[in-house]
């Protein structure tokens, strides 16, 4: 079957401009999860959903960042007035319920410049 | 907060070798632990997932092993093939929250 996908796979925009993010989960899995990978490094949480609703935010650096689910399928991570240290890899994965096995999209590789 | 470990952070090793990759976590009070590989500008991908409860895994020709109390797991590779060149990431999830905390990683590379 179909596994998450991300869109777009690149995005290059100017420092100050405002981005989205778009991940579509497995069909029917309940948790989201958004994800930062900088060069070299593992990736870091950002926030994660349970349905519709931010189950735990706490990764996300700053009130620039902010995601939404409105319906419990796809999800939505929004970068207001971007700045070139925003610039890494977002990854989504999604899982059947929470804590479990957790499936990667391919990411989207976001330059500010 | 937990602090996850991955040593070394790069192998290379002929094909046909048997190989171990290890991890290392600060917070014994775990609910899983989750390999996964990651090629180059890619996603990644789940490899084995083991339960607190376990104390190994295995898929082909992987091997995961976890032991709790010394904050510990390791990913046994047999008979290494150059398609197994990728990084190696381990990710935990702790008995509270839903965070995954992940390693480094290991960048393995297989050598025809």
């Amino acid at each position: 079957g179909a596994g998450v996908s991300q869109t777009p796979s690149n995005k290059v925009t100017e420092k100050g401009k405002y981005v989205e993010l778009r991940c579509d989960p497995i069909s029917g899995h309940t948790a989201l999860y958004w994800y930062r990978q900088s060069l070299g490094q593992g990736p870091e949480f950002l926030i994660y959903f349970q349905g519709t609703g931010a189950a735990d935010d706490s990764g996300l650096p700053n009130d620039r960042f902010f995601a939404v689910r409105p319906e419990g399928s796809v999800s939505t991570l929004k970068i207001q007035r971007t700045e070139r240290g925003d610039s890494a890899v977002y990854l989504c994965a999604s899982s059947p319920e929470a804590g479990h096995e957790q499936y990667f999209g391919p990411g989207t590789r976001l330059t500010v410049t | 907060k937990q602090e996850v470990t991955q040593i070394p952070a790069a192998l290379s090793v002929p094909e046909g070798e048997n190989l171990v990759l290890n991890c290392s976590f600060t917070d014994s009070a775990i609910y899983n632990l989750q390999w996964f590989r990651q090629d180059p500008g890619k996603g990644l991908t789940s490899l084995l997932l083991i339960q607190s409860s376990q104390r190994e895994q295995t898929s082909g020709r992987l091997n995961a092993s976890l032991d709790k109390s010394s904050g510990r797991s390791t990913l046994y590779i047999a008979a290494s093939q150059p398609g197994d060149s990728a990084t190696y990431l381990c990710a935990v999830r702790g008995n509270t929250g839903n965070q995954f905390y992940f390693g480094t990683g290991t960048s393995l590379t297989v050598i025809p």
